[in-house]
């Protein structure tokens, strides 16, 4: 149990289609991210959000939506996905600083292994 | 920006070996530096961290000391296990708007033989 919950763990979707991911975190942190992992290629930073508002986006295709409703929940809405997007997504959260907490890192959820058809 | 550069992998040792995987960092301020490690199917866990110049961050046999004169953060065990095989990632913090923003490395897949 990591405290960080992905769903789904694998996700097989048409470039037609529009799926979520989902993310969902029990530690009371207020900060949560989305990473891309492709082979080969560094971990990618996608989105980030603070206290629920989003405080980066770098330069992510529009076909990529993120959601941040609450501190707890992140979604990653997907539509017309290009097979290049193929990849395992990684959800992370942390514990704002501006609180006053020492920062001990991020907690990745297990991911979601996409692939794009 | 602030980035970070590992050794290229992939790195195979043999069972009891010494394992050393670089990492050195190039940053503006006095960032906190952290290991993870990925094992297969699943996502990263954080493996140790230091916090501020000549700290040593350790856990399960493995240790790193944060050198600022040298901007290196190297992941150090003395004797490794065939468990120990996954990918390490060397990464720092980068504060924005209150959210701690971590910047990996390329990750330095490790296999370790019988």
């Amino acid at each position: 149990e990591t405290g960080v919950t992905q769903t789904p763990r694998h996700l097989v979707m048409g470039m037609t289609n529009k799926k979520s991911l989902k993310c969902e975190q029990h530690l009371g942190h207020n900060a949560m991210y989305w990473y891309k992992q492709s082979a080969k290629k560094p971990l990618e930073l996608m989105f980030v959000y603070s206290l629920e508002e989003r405080v980066e986006n770098n330069s992510v295709p529009s076909r990529f939506s993120p959601e941040c409703p609450n501190s707890s929940h992140l979604f990653l809405h997907l539509h017309t996905l290009q097979p290049e997007d193929s990849a395992l997504y990684l959800c992370a959260s942390s514990q704002d600083v501006l609180s006053g907490a020492l920062f001990h890192g991020y907690t990745f959820g297990s991911g979601t292994r996409l692939t794009v058809v | 920006g602030d980035s970070v550069t590992q050794m290229e992998g992939p790195v195979t040792l043999s069972e009891e070996a010494f394992l050393t995987i670089n990492c050195t960092y190039t940053a503006t301020g006095y960032p906190s530096l952290f290991w993870y490690v990925q094992y297969p199917g699943e996502g990263l866990q954080l493996l140790l961290k230091a916090t501020k110049a000549d700290d040593k961050g350790s856990n399960k046999g493995f240790e790193a000391t944060y050198r600022k004169e040298t901007t290196s953060f190297h992941l150090e065990k003395g004797s490794v296990q065939v468990s120990d095989s996954a990918v390490y990632f060397c990464a720092l913090s980068d504060l924005i708007q209150g959210a701690q923003k971590l910047v990996f490395g390329q990750g330095t897949r490790l296999t370790i033989n019988p």
